[in-house]
């Protein structure tokens, strides 16, 4: 059973555009939300995270959004660049539940020049 | 502060061989993790350990043991290597929710 879903495996945008992935959870129980980048042969870094008493928290070109009703959240990327192509991780959590994450599958996006 | 730190960085074993894998955190965390990372399966936890001394099974521990050496090391020990055990293993720490991984260990075994 897969608590946390990815649905798109890649996406590709032109530099400069809005880059938008999204993530689906199943669990009512989580109550916080991170997104992480891969970089090939690197350890995931941690990008920007959400708590679910929000719907919003941005840093700087990057926010993520947080429908709790359709247990979706979502992260923009505005303005992307070339540097932002990576393998994008969400994952949630409970706190309930020692703070394990639980990740997605991961979406692999593409900025062209 | 070198951060989570994982040896080695590639290793491949035969069928059966044993071998351990390091983790050591500078952060002063207290919880520490181990993933495995498969191709279109995301990270999946293993072993995990909330404290110095406890330890507990994430969902796919089979396979595995680990030791919470210190605050600062995690090991995670395979006893005999299995063809299933190919993948890309990642240590994490953290203080709270937020986890801070290292660069991996990449194990083929044969």
């Amino acid at each position: 059973d897969q608590q946390v879903k990815q649905n798109s495996p890649s996406l590709s945008v032109q530099e400069g555009r809005i880059s938008i992935l999204n993530c689906d959870y199943t669990n009512s129980m989580f109550d916080y939300f991170l997104w992480y980048k891969k970089y090939p042969a690197e350890g995931p870094t941690f990008l920007i995270s959400i708590s679910s008493i929000k719907d919003k928290n941005e840093d700087g070109r990057f926010t993520v959004f947080l429908n709790k009703s359709a247990k979706h959240l979502s992260l923009h990327i505005v303005p992307s660049q070339p540097g932002d192509s990576a393998v994008y991780f969400c994952a949630a959590s409970s706190r309930s539940n020692t703070g394990k994450l639980i990740f997605g599958q991961g979406t692999t996006l593409q900025v062209k020049p | 502060n070198a951060g989570v730190t994982q040896t080695p960085k590639f290793q491949v074993l035969k069928t059966g061989q044993s071998m351990t894998l390091q983790c050591a955190q500078d952060m002063n965390h207290n919880s520490m993790y181990w993933y495995r990372q498969d191709p279109g399966m995301g990270l999946r936890l293993i072993y995990y350990s909330a404290s110095e001394g406890t330890t507990d099974k994430g969902e796919v521990p089979n396979g595995y043991n680990v030791s919470r050496l210190n605050k600062r090391e995690f090991s995670l020990r395979l006893e005999s290597a299995a063809p299933s055990q190919t993948s890309v293993y990642f240590c994490a720490s953290s203080l709270w929710e937020t986890q801070y991984f290292g660069p991996g260990t990449r194990l083929l075994v044969l």
